[in-house]
């Protein structure tokens, strides 16, 4: 079975700093997708970034990048020039062509003006 | 990308009684999905919903307690039956994008007094 871990439940940044949240993964197949989404209080889940496990490269998304090690199966995130905006729940997802959707546990991110 | 529109956003229930949730995408769909959010907590997949076909239940979740319609490709119902307060939760529909990625209505919140 496939599992997503969020090992870090509470992280904080001071605005306009760097901040990564972690996120472990384990699977057997070689193709699959990951993904961060973003929850705000609003409650609307927000796709950050996606990466296909087929490339090498590491996706970005302005402030938003990723660190995909497919050996290691980790895959975290950074966000460069924190704002006040990106104060949310932060989840990690996994998931197969065949496969639907899998979550870790979720990083509350806290960010300090 | 999908639009999704959700119905309640919220509401307060009284145990025993049954909530029918609703969920329109903007877009013919395949697949919808059907998630639960305990407080504080991750995702849980309760169904996948196919058009035309019975619901695919999750372990833990069963058709009793958790009808779902899926009368076309651009809406589905979740109704949660004989409400107790553990079923107080976050409810959300998610679709599939093209890209693999999940999109998500704005969910509902019930509470079960």
């Amino acid at each position: 079975a496939q599992t997503v871990t969020q090992s870090q439940p509470e992280m904080s940044v001071q605005e306009a700093e760097t901040v990564t949240l972690s996120c472990t993964y384990d699977t057997s197949e070689s193709d699959y997708y990951l993904f961060w989404y973003k929850q705000p209080p609003s409650r609307q889940m927000i796709l950050v970034i996606r990466q296909e496990a087929y490339k090498q490269q590491n996706a970005t998304e302005n402030r938003f990048s990723v660190n995909f090690q497919k050996a290691a199966k980790s895959f975290s995130l950074k966000i460069s020039d924190s704002q006040l905006g990106d104060a949310a729940m932060y989840f990690c997802a996994y998931r197969t062509d065949l496969n639907d959707m899998r979550f870790g546990a979720g990083t509350r991110l806290t960010v300090k003006p | 990308s999908a639009v999704i529109s959700q119905k309640p956003s919220r509401d307060i229930c009284q145990r025993g009684t049954s909530l029918t949730i609703q969920c329109q995408v903007d877009s013919q769909v395949t697949m919808m999905f059907w998630y639960r959010q305990q407080p504080g907590q991750s995702l849980t997949l309760i169904a996948t919903a196919n058009q035309g076909s019975e619901a695919t239940y999750e372990s833990g979740f069963v058709i009793d307690k958790f009808p779902i319609s899926r009368p076309n490709l651009t809406f589905s119902t979740l109704t949660v039956s004989n409400m107790s307060p553990e079923d107080s939760s976050i409810y959300l529909c998610s679709v599939e994008g093209q890209n693999t990625e999940a999109f998500f209505g704005q969910g509902t919140r019930l509470t079960v007094v």
